[in-house]
């Protein structure tokens, strides 16, 4: 499968422990994002790289929460002391950008659970 | 904010087509628009986008009014592994979508 990847799949944590989530989009994608989802709700964008470059980061993204892209490859999202709000499903997709279309392929997500 | 709207839930029969529709009345003249699914407990889905013509594809069919304000995801013979919720989108920037809650479309038997 050559789709965007994520792990751990499922992450529970305690409260002000700090987790880390991979993402490793699909080969050759130039651009990687980053969602969070919470139940009932559609997902809510928090940050985009274009290759290395980290592009945008939304309001959501607190200072507990930094994303890399080291090389323009596989992302990183780590979340220090935990917060029972950061419960939630983390998902990673990308896309080829290049000119109009700029179709977005969605990984299988992340889920935490903060205790 | 989402720039579309959708009905909250729909239920099809197995078998029959899908119509789900959605509305984008401020959508501008190079806003593409998109749709994704998601089963739950997964991502989302890429299904189909289109810009100003009706477009089909292995998975589904969409129409798009000739105003552009409001489009219609067509599942020509639902099944039950297509009970999932349907996001339509218009793409806000380049590089960000933003969801709405979508439509939570129940297939039965």
């Amino acid at each position: 499968d050559t789709g965007v990847s994520q792990n751990p799949r499922h992450k529970i944590t305690k409260r002000g422990q700090n987790v880390t989530f991979r993402c490793d989009p699909i080969s050759e994608h130039n651009r990687l994002y980053w969602y969070r989802q919470t139940l009932g709700q559609g997902p809510e964008f928090l940050t985009y790289f274009q290759n290395e470059a980290q592009l945008e980061k939304s309001r959501l993204l607190s200072d507990r929460f930094s994303a890399e892209r080291p090389k323009g490859s596989f992302s990183t999202l780590e979340i220090q002391r935990t917060e029972q709000g950061d419960s939630a499903m983390y998902l990673c997709a990308s896309s080829l950008g290049a000119g109009g279309i700029n179709t977005i392929y969605f990984g299988e997500g992340s889920w935490l659970t903060v205790v | 904010d989402a720039k579309t709207t959708q009905p909250t839930s729909m239920d099809c029969a197995e078998g029959r087509a899908a119509n789900l529709p959605c509305n984008h009345s401020t959508i501008s003249g190079n806003e593409y628009v998109y749709w994704y699914r998601q089963i739950h407990s997964q991502g989302p889905q890429y299904i189909i986008h289109g810009l100003k013509n009706n477009e089909t594809n292995e998975m589904a069919s969409l129409i798009i009014t000739e105003d552009r304000k409001s489009s219609t995801l067509i599942l020509p013979h639902a099944t039950l592994r297509d009970t999932a919720v349907y996001y339509c989108i218009v793409r806000v920037e380049t590089y960000k979508y933003i969801f709405g809650t979508g439509t939570r479309l129940k297939v039965l038997a």
